[in-house]
């Protein structure tokens, strides 16, 4: 078991330019997460996926970001277009249950976006 | 609202000393604590959760909800425990980090 993909692991792109991010969750789980990690900080969430229906994504700023989980397994984050300030690590992350249900989140190794 | 806090962003410690890291809440209801942990080069993983109420590595956490903390204690710290911990917290269908502590075991 590979545990979490994530692709690509690193990502070098031009401010207003588009980028995009893609994430393969353990299989089985339905439940996919996408945060947000700013140096010297923790994850924060995105967006979490239950299936492919985005259950909160209230923290997803959607004038720029959007997502998808098509078919309830793999997904992709998008930006577009990027700023400098979309600089950070881009985690995904799935879990068997949702938040509440004591389900532990497995972690994909992220991928380090650096907007110049 | 802050809903994580762990106020130290670094607690360096030498081997053998205990160490404890801390990790205070806000959460209205009866919330799912965890403490995850990113060693270096490695992925975030989960080190512990308070309904299993387990000693994993040598650590252990209590849930105080009178003081709505966390803390993540180890008697006998290792160098191998030098890493990110993050205290996490779990709610209906909401899930928060702090923002992490360092901690550095000396030799």
């Amino acid at each position: 078991e590979a545990g979490v993909v994530q692709s690509p692991r690193y990502k070098i792109i031009e401010k207003k330019q588009p980028v995009a991010f893609w994430c393969n969750p353990i299989s089985g789980h339905n439940t996919l997460y996408w945060y947000l990690q700013n140096l010297g900080q923790g994850p924060e969430l995105l967006i979490r996926y239950e299936n492919e229906e985005a259950v909160d994504d209230s923290q997803l700023p959607k004038d720029r970001f959007s997502a998808e989980r098509l078919k309830g397994v793999d997904s992709t984050l998008k930006i577009q277009p990027a700023e400098l300030g979309d600089s950070a690590v881009y985690l995904c992350a799935s879990s068997s249950r949702g938040p509440g249900q004591g389900s532990e989140q497995y972690f994909g190794p992220g991928t380090r976006l650096t907007v110049t | 609202a802050q809903r994580v806090t762990q106020p130290e962003k670094l607690l360096s410690v030498f081997k053998g000393a205990p160490v404890e890291l801390k990790c205070n809440y806000s959460y209205s209801g009866s919330p799912e604590l965890f403490w995850y942990v990113q060693y270096s080069r490695q992925r975030l993983q989960l080190l512990l959760r308070h309904i299993s109420r387990e000693s994993i590595k040598g650590f252990t956490a209590d849930l105080n909800k009178g003081e709505t903390s966390f803390h993540l204690k180890k008697p006998f710290a290792q160098e191998e425990d030098s890493a990110m911990y993050y205290c996490a917290l779990g709610g209906f269908n909401k899930f928060y980090f702090g923002s992490g502590t360092k901690l550095n075991v000396k030799p």
